[in-house]
């Protein structure tokens, strides 16, 4: 079963928007990962944050963590059409060391 | 720097046939190795990782099978493809245990 689950499952928007995705999961985790696919390419890692860390920025891309709500957002601020892609989360919880994939987001920026 | 590689970019087989992808890893030395599917519309499926050669741990049975025959170097096989082995195919590695993942640019297999 999946650990992360994104919402929405789809998002369009215009390009100088702020686009926001959130992941939840359901047991304690060690740490949480967003990745960016285009389509039919391989996953790009964008940030990692680890259970003690609430903020992490790069670039356009600021991520928090709730512990307590089991929840994560990604937003790109000042999107571009270029951001178009799939955005998974994926989490690492327990002994297992093993991330766990969400189904994604699929996000269009209109030019 | 560390470059993963996968290939065939795509492979179109017809049910029954055999099937080898490999991944190949540069720049880095005894790196975890992991093997995804993706099936169209959903997130990623391990199908397996390897922490070292020769060690290797299956997440769901199936038709498929893997090796790690080198330290960098990572193989998906079947003996028999079925119609349900279709899908995108993703090789990872990483340094070790929570940490990022870093992905090939995937296969995508057509079984006819």
């Amino acid at each position: 079963s999946q650990q992360g689950e994104e919402d929405p499952q789809a998002l369009s928007i215009q390009e100088g928007e702020n686009a926001t995705m959130n992941c939840s999961y359901k047991t304690s985790i060690n740490n949480l990962q967003w990745y960016r696919q285009n389509s039919g390419r391989g996953l790009v890692h964008l940030i990692l944050i680890r259970s003690n860390e609430r903020e992490k920025h790069s670039g356009r891309l600021r991520v928090t963590l709730d512990t307590s709500k089991k929840s994560s957002s990604l937003l790109i601020t000042a999107s571009r059409a270029a951001d178009t892609a799939s955005y998974f989360c994926a989490t690492e919880s327990g002994g297992s060391y093993i991330p766990t994939f969400g189904r994604g987001t699929s996000l269009i920026v209109h030019p | 720097s560390q470059t993963i590689h996968q290939w065939p970019a795509t492979l179109v087989q017809p049910v029954g046939s055999p099937l080898s992808l490999e991944c190949t890893v540069e720049g880095t030395s005894n790196p975890n190795l992991y093997w995804y599917r993706q099936a169209a519309g959903r997130g990623l499926q391990l199908l397996f990782y390897s922490v070292g050669i020769g060690q290797i741990s299956s997440e769901v049975p199936q038709n498929l099978s893997a090796s790690r025959p080198q330290d960098r170097q990572f193989i998906l096989s079947s003996k028999k493809l079925l119609l349900s082995d279709s899908g995108f195919y993703l090789c990872a590695w990483s340094r070790g245990n929570q940490e990022t993942q870093y992905f090939g640019p995937g296969t995508r297999l057509l079984v006819l």
